[in-house]
Parts: structure tokens; sequence; C-alpha cells
């Protein structure tokens, strides 16, 4: 079945260490997006990419980065440079020119 | 900037009873919305969409309507069941680059 797959679900990271979270579909998406939910708020934008080798930074993305090497793949990761980094991250894709956006199950990070 | 607001955080409904989750958006360009379910601990499931030039869309006991003059949005559920239980957002387009605005949520609670 296709699908957005995101890992690890949980994520525990100490304060001044940079984290990886993985974000993989295999839909043949062109574009896949970044987004960070805090508790009892919405979604926001933190860094987005409609084709390979290109990203645009979203609302928040200061303090993270992203790599779109493959069209499968669009990792994230949390910089020490990221002041409040424990939240609930979303990875979403979506086929280049339409809004239907499919979303992976999140991973939950916390910083201790 | 922009954004998506919703007007109720949190609404408790008798099971079987009709809800009315509404959303004010403040993007007169907008052309396209979206509604979304999010179970806790999970990623947001599409519930049903709507084009500017629509006032009224129908689902699966799902109804979404629009109304431009005063840009306010509206998801209707009938007959609401425990599993209607979660998080409902609106989304936005929010420019031609197919990036997503979301509003803040509503909690919807389904009383036995």
């Amino acid at each position: 079945d296709g699908g957005i797959t995101q890992s690890p679900k949980y994520l525990f990271r100490k304060e001044g260490q940079n984290v990886t979270l993985s974000c993989e579909q295999n839909l043949n998406h062109d574009a896949m997006y970044w987004y960070r939910q805090d508790p009892g708020q919405g979604l926001r934008l933190i860094y987005y990419s409609q084709i390979v080798n290109d990203f645009q930074k979203g609302d928040i993305a200061e303090g993270y980065s992203v790599s779109r090497e493959k069209k499968e793949s669009f990792p994230l990761t949390v910089t020490s440079a990221q002041k409040n980094p424990t939240a609930f991250y979303l990875c979403a894709s979506s086929t280049q020119g339409t809004y239907g956006y499919t979303f992976g199950s999140g991973t939950r990070l916390t910083v201790v | 900037g922009e954004s998506v607001g919703l007007h109720l955080p949190t609404l408790s409904v008798q099971e079987g009873d009709n809800s009315i989750i509404n959303c004010a958006y403040s993007n007169s360009a907008s052309d396209y919305f979206i509604w979304y379910k999010q179970e806790s601990g999970k990623g947001p499931q599409f519930i049903i969409d709507i084009r500017s030039n629509m006032d009224k869309r129908q689902g699966q006991r799902v109804t979404v309507l629009l109304n431009k003059t005063v840009k306010h949005l509206s998801l209707q559920i009938a007959a609401t069941q425990p599993g209607d239980s979660a998080v409902y957002f609106c989304a936005e387009t929010g420019d031609s680059s197919y990036k997503l605005i979301f509003g803040s949520g509503t909690r919807l609670l389904v009383r036995p």
C-alpha cells in the first residue's frame, strides 16, 4: 500500500544535540512538507519542497534544516539552534499542482 | 499575516446529534478550503474540501458550507458518533505554491 512513513514515533533529545526526523513516501508525490504542532494548536509550516534538490523555508524555519536528495525522502534536522524543539512533527506530501495532502503519523520530539 | 481561525476551541455534543464546527478565514484571495480530522497521536486525515466557486459540498455524513461574503467556513457532521471525537482543522490555500494554512483546531467531544 502506498503511504507516508515517519520515524521514529517518539524521539528524545538532549539539549545541544541535533536530531534528524525521517519522512519517506512511496506515493510518487512531488511535493513534501514539514509541519510543527504544539499542544492545542494548529500546524505551522517549517519547510517544504516541490521538487528534488529544491526546498523553501516556511513560517518557522529557524533552527531547522532539510534536504531533498531523493523524491521519496525529505528528512528534517532539528538543530541545537532551535530553542523550543519539543513538539509533534508532521510530514506531508502531495502531487504537484494539487492540495490533497497525505500526512504521516508524526514524530513526537521531547528535549530532556 | 493572513491566518485561519476557529470560533470554538471545544465542542461537546450528544451522540446522535448533529455537530457544527466553524472556521473564519481572513485571506479573501483563498480559493480552496479543506477540513481535516486529527485523532490523538495521529496525523490529520482529509475529510472534505470545497473550492471558492461553490457554497456547499456534501460527503458521507459531512457537509461543508462556504460563505465568501463573511469569510466563513463550517463543517456539519450528521448523527455524530463516538468515533467522530477528534480535533478538526480547517485549512486554506495561502498562495500559488500549494501550501496550506491551518487553523488552530476545534476539539469535538461526543457524549454517549
